[in-house]
């Protein structure tokens, strides 16, 4: 089953702060999480293991919630090439890779 | 950068008619997927590959078959394509713990 995300879009002014949410029914093994610019291909961000720490990446990072099945994205100071369609993707064992994706969220930063 | 190609980049076909998009990787790397892209679904996992001439289904396997006869190429094949197989098609190879996406194929049927 496909894991929820909120919002379905957001837009910020350049600078500001925004919290991207990924929710799942099943137990996780990992979460991942995917920038995509229009007309190209996702590109990952970061992983977050069960038992693992919240990650960083710049002034994104990112935490699990092994017990919710929740990861939550954030974004500090956004800047304009922060802007994107962003996937979590969730992964129910450590085998295959096999990820369902959730239908994103669109960010839009403005100057 | 994972070397992953995808061909053809834009197709156009008709209802009915069969359509084979190709993969290819350098990475030499036992697993591949395909996923089909929609607006509002985000990826959807159509087949994955585990070897040569080892398959199986994803969550959206209906009108689509795959075949790998080597490690580097990966096929997935539209028998009779179909209006609602209008999509972007993105192939990816695993990588240290990520995935690595080709860049697409985006693919009309009218």
């Amino acid at each position: 089953q496909q894991p929820v995300q909120s919002p379905q879009a957001v837009i910020l002014r350049e600078g500001e702060d925004a919290v991207i949410n990924c929710s799942s029914s099943k137990a996780l093994y990992s979460v991942h999480w995917y920038r995509q610019k229009h007309g190209e291909a996702p590109v990952f961000l970061m992983i977050l293991l069960k038992g693992g720490e919240q990650k960083g990446h710049e002034k994104i990072s990112a935490s699990f919630n092994e017990k919710k099945q929740q990861s939550s994205l954030y974004l500090t100071a956004s800047q304009l090439s922060y802007s994107g369609t962003y996937f979590c993707g969730t992964e129910t064992s450590g085998s295959a890779r096999q990820l369902t994706f959730g239908s994103g969220t669109q960010l839009t930063v403005l100057p | 950068d994972a070397g992953i190609t995808q061909s053809p980049r834009h197709k156009v076909t008709e209802t009915g008619t069969p359509v084979t998009l190709r993969c290819h990787q350098t990475e030499n790397h036992r697993y591949m997927y395909w996923y089909r892209q929609d607006p509002g679904h985000g990826l959807r996992l159509i087949h994955y590959s585990y070897g040569v001439k080892d398959t199986d289904k994803g969550e959206v396997s209906d009108g689509y078959s795959v075949s790998r006869s080597k490690t580097e190429d990966f096929l997935l094949t539209l028998e009779s394509a179909t209006s609602s197989q209008t999509s972007v098609y993105f192939c990816a190879i695993p990588g240290a713990g990520e995935l690595f996406f080709g860049e697409g194929s985006r693919l009309t049927v009218l």
